[in-house]
């Protein structure tokens, strides 16, 4: 149980083009999800938190306009690299606050690659 | 304001010797504590939580953490390492805006 899916795996794109990334919560409903990006041997960044029905939070210093979230389902939370540039090639991981309300599950994570 | 310290950014044992992952948190509430598994250009996995209850927690691949408020450590062990055991491992404590705050993460190296 508790399954997290993400897609695509890996994408690579050229610059200028806008990369959508789909995180999905297969076998349980849920109302919020994380959005975080990870650089290479560093720990997780959270970028904002997704909730169903309304606005993402998102947090300081991410660009709310490039990085568009839309939580328009309970399982279903997508991540939308608007205008991608090279520094925006990242791993990119989601994941979904489980029915306990306290544990969050992770999808397997996006490698973005931006020429 | 709660944070999290993962002393060893590499720690290497040897197959079959004991796993010593440490973790210290700060938090103004009760704790929330949890530990992920990564393995290469894959998502987290979780190993184990502690919420409320038993301090010691048992958790898959035969790992287990204890939580001690007195040193506020939640240190994760493993009796006998397997070579699957490499992976990085992050400490995480929730915030009580259901955030997490991850540690830097701790890569573990297992040698045969």
């Amino acid at each position: 149980g508790a399954v997290v899916s993400q897609h695509p795996s890996r994408v690579i794109c050229k610059s200028g083009t806008s990369v959508k990334i789909e995180c999905r919560s297969l076998d349980f409903q849920a109302t919020t999800m994380f959005w975080y990006r990870q650089f290479p041997k560093q720990s997780l960044m959270l970028m904002a938190t997704s909730n169903e029905g309304s606005k993402a939070t998102y947090e300081q210093g991410v660009e709310k306009d490039k990085f568009l979230i839309n939580h328009a389902s309970l399982t279903l939370s997508t991540l939308t690299v608007t205008s991608a540039h090279p520094e925006d090639s990242s791993f990119y991981i989601c994941s979904a606050r489980g029915w306990d309300q306290e544990t969050q599950y992770f999808g397997p994570g996006t490698r973005l690659l931006v020429l | 304001a709660q944070s999290v310290t993962q002393l060893g950014s590499h720690v290497s044992v040897s197959e079959g010797a004991l796993v010593l992952l440490r973790c210290n948190y700060s938090s103004s509430v009760p704790p929330y504590l949890f530990w992920y598994v990564q393995y290469p250009n894959q998502g987290l996995q979780l190993l184990l939580k502690y919420t409320t209850g038993a301090t010691l927690v048992k958790g898959i691949n035969g790992f287990e953490a204890e939580f001690k408020k007195s040193e506020t450590s939640f240190h994760l062990t493993k009796p006998s390492a397997h070579m699957s055991d490499a992976a990085e491992y992050f400490c995480a404590v929730k915030t009580g805006t259901y955030k997490y705050i991850f540690g830097t993460g701790t890569r573990l190296k297992v040698l045969a």
